[in-house]
């Protein structure tokens, strides 16, 4: 079956960076694109990006241009979110989710809370 | 930016009964592609509906969605205990997809 693992909690400090990753399974890695969204305590889901796996291309939302960088290692089958200068509103738990053949999210990985704090 | 109000903002209900859940667009939504997530405590969402009628794949019939233009509805028949939970609905014809803030559905 598709499962999508994402690498354990995060505690880092404000101004550090953090290196979250997603290993999907249970079907070919090249051939459904990657997306990030977040999901800040009381407040909704948010998209933060995508990588289209077979050929690199990513799309960043705008709220983290400069911040944000989404990579692929198609040889480990994984996929990498790096979130930069890192602040307190930077905490919570953040999902990798498979696209669903247009911008939808047909698969989600378990999460990974990130706590960011002085 | 496209906009997406979920009301009402918590239902309560007893199994067995029906649920609607309303999703309302800032701008109209093209192509229809809204889609519906079913969200529990501690885990992460799970599509239920995209393109606003589409079950995905594993979804029991008794979840329905419909809808066009602004105004989108998730409808549940016949509530299960395991129905109770939090419901997002997205858009995915924008620059950028949005979500909208979630209906909890709560057992009465």
């Amino acid at each position: 079956q598709v499962l999508l693992v994402q690498s354990g909690a995060e505690v880092k400090k404000p101004g550090t960076s953090v290196r979250l990753s997603c290993k999907p399974s249970g079907y070919a890695f090249n051939t459904y694109a990657i997306h990030w969204v977040r999901q800040v305590p009381g407040q909704r889901l948010e998209w933060m990006g995508l990588i289209h796996v077979d050929n690199g291309n990513t799309e960043y939302s705008q709220t983290f241009q400069g911040r944000l960088t989404i990579t692929r290692d198609t040889s480990a089958r994984t996929v990498s979110l790096d979130l930069r200068s890192l602040r307190s509103d930077d905490t919570a738990v953040y999902y990798c989710a498979r696209d669903g053949r247009g911008y939808y999210f047909d698969y989600w990985g378990q999460g990974t809370r990130v706590t960011v704090s002085s | 930016e496209l906009m997406l109000t979920q009301s009402p903002g918590t239902l309560s209900l007893s199994p067995g009964e029906g649920a609607t859940l309303s999703c309302r667009a800032s701008q109209s939504v093209g192509n229809a592609y809204i889609a519906w997530y079913q969200q529990k405590p501690g885990q992460a969402p799970r599509l239920l509906i995209y393109g606003a009628s589409r079950r995905a794949t594993g979804i029991p019939d008794r979840f329905s969605g419909s809808g066009s233009g602004t105004d989108f509805t998730l409808t549940i028949t016949r509530l299960e205990p395991e129905d109770f939970a939090v419901y997002f609905c997205q858009q995915y014809a924008g620059l950028r997809c949005t979500f909208g803030q979630g209906t909890k559905l709560e057992i009465k």
